[in-house]
């Protein structure tokens, strides 16, 4: 099955130190991959995006990821934490369907808890 | 500003009502998707519209059906609402088949319901 996991439920990191949210991802084909941030009580809003090109993707934010095609693995990281950076954090990977349509499939949520 | 917008934020329904949430968006797109959150399990996909009164089921249809009669309004339906469905309803909207529209979600705020 195509599909994204994000094996940390919570991840700490104090103010000002670098922080890094694990995905690794499992598709057919060349994957479209995908990280949204959910702050408390709101919709998912989209920060970036790997479709082809540099493995390292900048987004919204100051965040960052990298794609690593041997790891199947597309981290989220930032160089310095700032407390506002705390949410819910969500992986995500385009799949495809039956009768060429297709739909993003979402990981389970990493909460990123940065302390002052 | 782009906006996808819910009806409502917060819903309370009895056992066995008929539920209906609606979401409206505002930026002529295509495809229109409906997810519940629930902790632990991330975003699972409920049901998806990629034209007007086209459907198709996403990973748990089971209990639910939605409408799709105008291209800006794609709406859900809970035939006969149970307890297992209280959770967190988002709405999200994207252009159609583009590499942007495969990631590019905009989302609502969201709709907690909770049956009792």
């Amino acid at each position: 099955a195509q599909s994204v996991a994000q094996p940390e439920d919570q991840v700490n990191v104090a103010e000002g130190n670098p922080l890094t949210v694990k995905c690794t991802y499992s598709v057919s084909g060349n994957p479209y991959l995908f990280w949204y941030v959910q702050y408390p009580n709101r919709g998912l809003q989209f920060l970036l995006k790997y479709i082809t090109g540099d493995n390292l993707v900048k987004g919204s934010y100051g965040f960052e990821a990298e794609f690593n095609k041997s790891q199947t693995s597309f981290h989220l990281k930032k160089p310095s934490a700032l407390v506002s950076d705390s949410a819910l954090y969500f992986c995500a990977v385009r799949v495809h369907l039956s009768g060429g349509y297709q739909k993003v499939t979402f990981g389970t949520g990493t909460k990123l808890q940065v302390i002052p | 500003d782009v906006k996808v917008t819910q009806s409502s934020r917060y819903l309370v329904k009895r056992t066995g009502e008929k539920v209906f949430l609606e979401c409206v968006q505002d930026m002529d797109h295509e495809n229109m998707f409906w997810y519940r959150q629930d902790p632990g399990l991330g975003l699972r996909l409920i049901y998806f519209s990629y034209d007007v009164k086209m459907k198709e089921k996403g990973d748990i249809p089971e209990g639910y059906s939605v409408s799709r009669e105008k291209k800006e309004r794609f709406s859900l339906i809970l035939e006969s609402a149970s307890t297992n469905q209280t959770s967190m309803y988002l709405c999200a909207s994207s252009f159609y088949f583009s590499v942007e529209g495969a990631g590019g979600y905009t989302f609502g705020s969201g709709t907690r319901l909770t049956v009792v």
